[in-house]
């Protein structure tokens, strides 16, 4: 079964709307990351947050993570068209930190 | 923009041909990952090295192979195409230590006819 879970499949928003993405996955992890997709192309690394942290922000992105719920989300705020893409959360656990799981992604579109 | 490159980007080629994908980056990464990518769908890790020599199988069954000769070399060979394996594939590299943050090339889009 899947780690990663993100909800929801899709969203669609208006320009200058906040965005959130929720990520839900099922063992133990040691690291949570997110990642962008733009279409047809490779993943580009976002933010990673630890299991000892609850919360990280990186410009117009905010991370919580909630372990006893075995959740994520990301909040993009102010978005811009150009943050249309594909967002997948990865967990890394036990002593594989270096490999990842991702999850089926959110498909974000912003309409300018 | 991350120093990994992956050729060709696109490929369509007959049933029953052998193919190799390369994968090459430059950031000295001792980590690389091979993964496979449906249309709209999650990433499947299908191989990974930890370094020069090392070569493991992923969490995702697959019929093709890979080498690492060399650290900034990741090629994967599929010996006889089929049209199950058309796809995408993305290769991945990482620093390892302290960081876990994986650097993703372009991808490949392999359609086999």
């Amino acid at each position: 079964s899947q780690q990663g879970e993100e909800d929801p499949q899709a969203l669609s928003i208006q320009e200058g709307e906040n965005a959130t993405m929720n990520c839900s996955y099922k063992t133990s992890i040691n690291n949570l990351q997110w990642y962008r997709q733009n279409s047809g192309r490779g993943l580009v690394h976002l933010i990673l947050i630890r299991s000892n942290e609850r919360e990280k922000h990186s410009g117009r992105l905010r991370v919580t993570l909630d372990t006893s719920k075995k959740s994520s989300s990301l909040l993009i705020t102010a978005s811009r068209a150009a943050d249309t893409a594909s967002y997948f959360c990865a967990t890394g656990s036990g002593g594989s930190n270096y490999k990842l799981t991702f999850g089926k992604g959110t498909l974000l579109t912003v309409n300018p | 923009e991350a120093d990994i490159y992956q050729t060709p980007r696109y490929l369509v080629i007959g049933t029953g041909k052998k193919i190799t994908l390369e994968c090459s980056q430059t950031m000295g990464h001792d980590k690389m990952y091979w993964y496979q990518q449906d249309p709209g769908m999650e990433l499947h890790l299908i191989h990974y090295s930890y370094g020069v020599n090392s070569t493991e199988k992923g969490d995702l069954s697959s019929e093709s192979t890979v080498s690492r000769i060399r650290t900034e070399h990741f090629p994967l060979t599929l010996e006889s195409a089929r049209p199950s394996h058309t796809s995408q594939y993305l290769c991945a590299s990482a620093p390892g230590r302290a960081s876990y943050e994986q650097y993703f090339g372009p991808g490949t889009r392999l359609t086999v006819t």
